[in-house]
Formats: structure tokens, sequence, C-alpha cells
């Protein structure tokens, strides 16, 4: 089974300041991984994912994250916040060759920007 | 904009009813995904439907049904509503059931149980 973790429920920040956005992840196989979005009132939306190779992806608004396989994490940054990134933030896997893609995700990081 | 439809927006409805929500996949999506998203549970997984047919389930209720009609919209019904299934529901559809689907979510449906 897999499960992912987010120890942070919260996180302050202010504008213009960079963030990491903590996500370790436990499994028994090797995985996929992701980073989604969740503004106010709106849907899931990908931010970046990690499928294999170069262990540092980029994805949309000048995010990025780093798959650590040893430390079981990925976490997310950005140099450079803005008050636009206010949202939720998911980490989640999906399970390499298995039967179905259902995302198995973190309990969510609330990224909440400052002026 | 993901390309999927979910309706209704918002629906309020009393313990003990039966609801139906929709959901229009992406256009030549195949695969439907249901995940419901509520303060106790965070986001799960509910139930996948690939053309037509069930591929995989996750936490659904018994009170819970889904399926996926020929022209590949689906629905999931609730049934003997709680006032623990106040929560947002989500849609997400994908090309293929196996290999890494991207999924693509819809805007939510917001259940509130009175």
């Amino acid at each position: 089974a897999q499960s992912v973790t987010q120890l942070d429920s919260q996180v302050p920040v202010f504008e213009e300041a960079p963030v990491e956005l903590r996500c370790n992840y436990s499994s028994s196989v090797s995985v996929y991984l992701f980073w989604y979005v969740q503004y106010p009132n709106q849907g899931l939306q990908l931010l970046l994912k990690y499928l294999s190779g170069s262990t540092l992806v980029k994805g949309i608004n000048g995010f990025e994250a780093e798959f650590n396989k040893s430390q079981t994490s990925f976490h997310l940054r950005k140099p450079s916040v803005h008050i636009s990134d206010t949202a939720e933030y998911f980490c989640a896997v999906i399970p390499k060759w298995g039967a179905t893609n259902k995302l198995i995700f973190g309990t969510g990081t609330l990224l909440a920007v400052q002026p | 904009d993901s390309g999927v439809t979910q309706t209704p927006k918002h629906l309020i409805t009393a313990t003990g009813q039966r609801v139906t929500l929709r959901c229009s996949p992406r256009s030549g999506d195949l695969s439907v995904y249901w995940y419901q998203q509520s303060l106790d549970q965070g986001l799960q997984f509910l139930i996948q439907y690939y053309n037509g047919e069930e591929r995989a389930k996750g936490n659904i209720l018994e009170r819970f049904s889904a399926q996926q009609f020929p022209d590949l919209h689906s629905e999931l019904n609730l049934s003997s509503l709680e006032l623990g299934d106040s929560a947002l529901y989500f849609c997400a559809s994908g090309k293929q059931t196996a290999g890494l689907d991207e999924q693509y979510f819809g805007p939510g449906t917001r259940l509130t149980v009175t």
C-alpha cells in the first residue's frame, strides 16, 4: 500500500519570499509523483509530475520539485511567491505498473501568501 | 478550464435522500475517476470506470454507486445520505486505464447534507 504525508497543514509566507512545501511518501513499489494545486472554489490542476530521469522537475507558474529516492521525498519549491499563489497544494502518487491510475493524495498544505 | 464538466455545482439535500452527480469527461477520454474531498478524510479515490466498465474501487460506501454510459458520461449516485457525506465530489478523466494516465479534474460538486 502507498501513503503520502504532508506534515505542514499551513505555510504562511510573505510575498516574494521563497517557499518549500514538504512531501514524503511510503510505498513498497516505485511510484509516479505529482503535485496538484487547488485554488479557492476550483478543481485540481496539475502543477508538475515526476515520472523518471532527472530528479529535478519544473512545472507551471515557476514551481519546481526534487525527487529524493533515499529520503522518499518530493518537496515543492518556488524561489519567489506571489499573492496569487495562495492555494491548497496536494502531493500525490500513483504506483508504477499498477492496474489502475488512482491517485493517492496527501492531506494538503495551505500556502498563505501575505503582502 | 480542464474540459471536464460536472453538474450540479452545488447540491443541498436532507438526510436520507438520494442524489445523482453527473460528470462529462474531456472529448476523447475513456476513463472517469471519482474522488471525494472531505474535511475528515481529505481527498479519497472512490471509483474508476473505463469505457463503460468498472476498473477499480476505492473507499466507496455501499450506499454509493456509479456507472458510465455509452456516451462516456458518468453518474455517481449517493443514497440514504448522512451528514458525513457532505463533501466536494470531483470527477477526473483520462485517456487510458493502465500505464500513466494524466487525469484532468472537473470543478467539483459541493454536496451539503442537512
